[in-house]
């Protein structure tokens, strides 16, 4: 059984598209997030949402919108894609959302983004 | 603007040393600190984690905190070839409405060679 699952895997696009990255956690965790893995292997935070309430938002473009339907989904969707777009993205959950443990325990196995 | 360094390396060690990875962070009221090690292609996976008020050990893995200068450390004691991925660090800082958010490094590969 996978924990946190995303779909697609591999998504390759070109420029301008919009997009929709899933995903899903079945662990019963209250807090879900989006990361963003650059080139360089960086991992940045877009969003986190605990129990379907946004409660942060790093400094992402509007063309970023997250949504959670229920607490064991939370789904990115990116309009006009571009060249920069390319990455990573990780989506993650934890259980404990606001106390020291805020962090992500569990990883899904990410979705490679390519803008053509 | 919250900052986590880590050296990128690579941090070359044989099979069976202790391999020792450092980070530092910027934001001096961080108080959660977390390891996790990246195999290439994959997702990071989480290794260990300490909380401001002390040290942890588990298995080979020994998590270490210097608050006064702001660094935590991993040891890997009797570094095995699986050992052998890329290490990031991240460390939670307070924001808003009592959540933390997190912060990380671009990580430290290392290298177990036999």
């Amino acid at each position: 059984d996978t924990a946190v699952s995303q779909t697609p895997k591999y998504l390759v696009t070109q420029m301008g598209n919009d997009k929709s990255i899933k995903c899903e956690q079945n662990l019963g965790h209250d807090t879900m997030y989006w990361y963003k893995q650059d080139s360089k292997k960086f991992l940045k935070i877009m969003f986190s949402y605990n129990n379907k309430e946004l409660i942060i938002n790093e400094t992402v473009p509007n063309r970023f919108s997250p949504k959670s339907p229920d607490k064991a989904h939370l789904n990115l969707h990116i309009n006009s894609l571009e060249l920069g777009d390319s990455a990573v993205y990780f989506c993650a959950s934890s259980q404990d959302p606001g106390g020291l443990s805020n962090q992500p325990q569990h990883f899904g196995d990410g979705t490679r983004l390519s803008i053509l | 603007q919250k900052e986590v360094e880590q050296n990128s390396g690579p941090l070359s060690v044989p099979e069976g040393a202790i391999a020792s990875l450092n980070c530092t962070y910027s934001d001096r009221g961080s108080q959660s600190f977390f390891w996790y090690r990246q195999y290439s292609g994959k997702s990071p996976e989480l290794i260990m984690f300490i909380y401001s008020n002390g040290d942890k050990e588990d298995g080979r893995f020994t998590a270490q905190l210097n608050k006064a200068s702001q660094y935590v450390s991993l040891l890997i004691r009797d570094s095995q070839p699986s050992d052998s991925a890329t290490y990031l660090c991240a460390v939670g800082s307070p924001w808003t409405g009592g959540s933390y958010i997190p912060t990380f490094g671009r990580g430290t590969s290392l290298i177990v060679h036999p």
